[in-house]
């Protein structure tokens, strides 16, 4: 099975701090994504991953920017947290096709 | 920039009962996706149908697809209280095939 790890569950951050999310697959796909998920606004993606060290901006980025240096791994990082980013992130990977996506379980973060 | 839109954005309904979702999307694709979520969760793949097909069976799940009318719908027979979730429907958005563009989502409570 196809597995997606974020490392935390819940998080809780200062306003200001740098804040890393990461996020890892174990099935070789090129694709990853990074997604933001609040009441009412659906899923909205930041910044995704076409292969190592590749990347483009989503919808909203501004505030946030990526890592891919190995492929299994994904890393979102908040240069400077605000409390706007309060959310739900969600990191998902797939093969570059027209092709289901696999997510991890979630990332609560709390920005205090 | 949301590509599908799901409606209604909520669905209370008895156990046993039928339960319809509707996906509306803005520009031409090959494919369209829905996604289940459980409270609190990450997303899991439900089912695809291409935009050459016309209607696709899983299980309790039946997917249509218009692509005149640029909408699907999502029909889960025989609701039971474990199908209460979130459903999305997801696009991958036409700029970049490798984008996977989801809407706001319908909340699913199905009653004892």
């Amino acid at each position: 099975d196809v597995k997606v790890t974020q490392s935390s569950r819940y998080l809780v951050k200062r306003t200001g701090e740098k804040v890393f999310l990461e996020c890892v697959q174990d099935m070789d796909h090129e694709n990853m994504f990074w997604y933001r998920q609040d009441p009412g606004l659906g899923l909205r993606l930041i910044y995704f991953s076409y292969d190592v060290k590749m990347k483009e901006k989503g919808d909203i980025p501004e505030g946030y920017s990526v890592s891919r240096e190995k492929k299994e791994r994904f890393s979102l990082i908040l240069e400077s947290a605000s409390t706007n980013q309060t959310s739900m992130y969600l990191c998902a990977s797939r093969v570059p096709a027209d092709t289901e996506a696999f997510f991890g379980q979630g990332t609560r973060l709390t920005v205090v | 920039s949301q590509q599908g839109e799901e409606d209604p954005q909520a669905l209370s309904i008895q156990e046993g009962e039928n339960a319809t979702m509707n996906c509306s999307y803005k520009t031409s694709i090959n494919n369209l996706q829905w996604y289940r979520q459980n409270s609190g969760r990450g997303l899991v793949h439900l089912i695809l149908i291409r935009s050459n097909e016309r209607e696709k069976h899983s299980g309790r799940l039946r997917v249509t697809l218009d692509t005149s009318k640029k909408s699907s719908s999502l029909l889960i027979t025989a609701s039971r209280a474990a199908d209460t979730a979130s459903y999305f429907c997801a696009t991958p958005w036409m700029d970049s095939s490798y984008k996977l563009i989801f809407g706001s989502g319908t909340r699913l409570l199905v009653r004892p």
